[in-house]
């Protein structure tokens, strides 16, 4: 089955703990972002990537890192967690940006950082 | 910059009407608009897509349009049924790369 895989589903942790947020995709997609979604604020682009090595900023990138070394996989990384980082995560990818078939999820991450 | 507002936040409607969905944006110069809905607590399910150069999609009930020079689409649902109940989102991928999201309208169903 087409899709893409976040883990952990929930996670919760403490202040400058560092973390990863892995997310895989078995579509072939070169193109991954990561989101973040706060009451309120709605969907907000942390961070993306248009091919194997090739990663941007988007809106709200301070605090995260990302990395694209291999097409499937587009992990999140906390290095030091704060409590406004407390929030519902999505991965997606598509086959490039601005393709037809438009954008698949994942199924979310909720982490709360104390 | 880029921004995507849907009004209305939430709506409520009687089962079985027809009902309409707004969604603008400040800028016209975009690859393409997609609609979503999205359940509570779950992940984004994707309904429609609109390339930057055509006009309507339609799946089913859902029928959504692009008016690329006015920065508007709407997402019309015909005889809505308890089940549409859900926040429903646009999201333009702009030239700059990024993808910029509404805030969504919660939309409930009254049986």
């Amino acid at each position: 089955e087409a899709q893409v895989t976040q883990n952990p589903r929930y996670l919760i942790t403490v202040t400058g703990k560092k973390l990863t947020v892995t997310c895989s995709q078995n579509m072939n997609h070169e193109y991954m972002s990561w989101y973040r979604q706060d009451p309120g604020l709605g969907l907000r682009q942390i961070y993306y990537s248009m091919n194997v090595e090739v990663t941007d900023k988007g809106d709200v990138p301070e605090g995260y890192k990302v990395s694209r070394k291999e097409k499937r996989n587009f992990p999140l990384i906390l290095e030091s967690p704060s409590p406004n980082q407390t929030s519902l995560y999505f991965c997606a990818s598509s086959l490039y940006l601005g393709d037809a078939y438009g954008y698949t999820f994942g199924s979310g991450t909720r982490l709360t950082v104390v | 910059k880029q921004e995507v507002t849907q009004i209305p936040a939430a709506l409520s409607v009687p089962e079985g009407e027809n009902l309409v969905l707004n969604c603008s944006f400040t800028d016209s110069a975009i690859y393409n608009l997609q609609w979503f809905r999205q359940d509570p607590g779950k992940g984004l399910t994707s309904l429609l897509l609109i390339q930057s150069s055509q006009r309507e999609q339609t799946s089913g009930r859902l029928n959504a349009s692009l008016d690329k020079s006015s920065g508007r689409s709407t997402l019309y649902i015909a005889a809505s049924q308890p089940g549409d109940s859900a926040t429903y989102l646009c999201a333009v991928t702009a030239r700059d790369d990024k993808i910029i999201f509404g805030k969504g309208t919660r939309l409930h169903i009254l049986p």
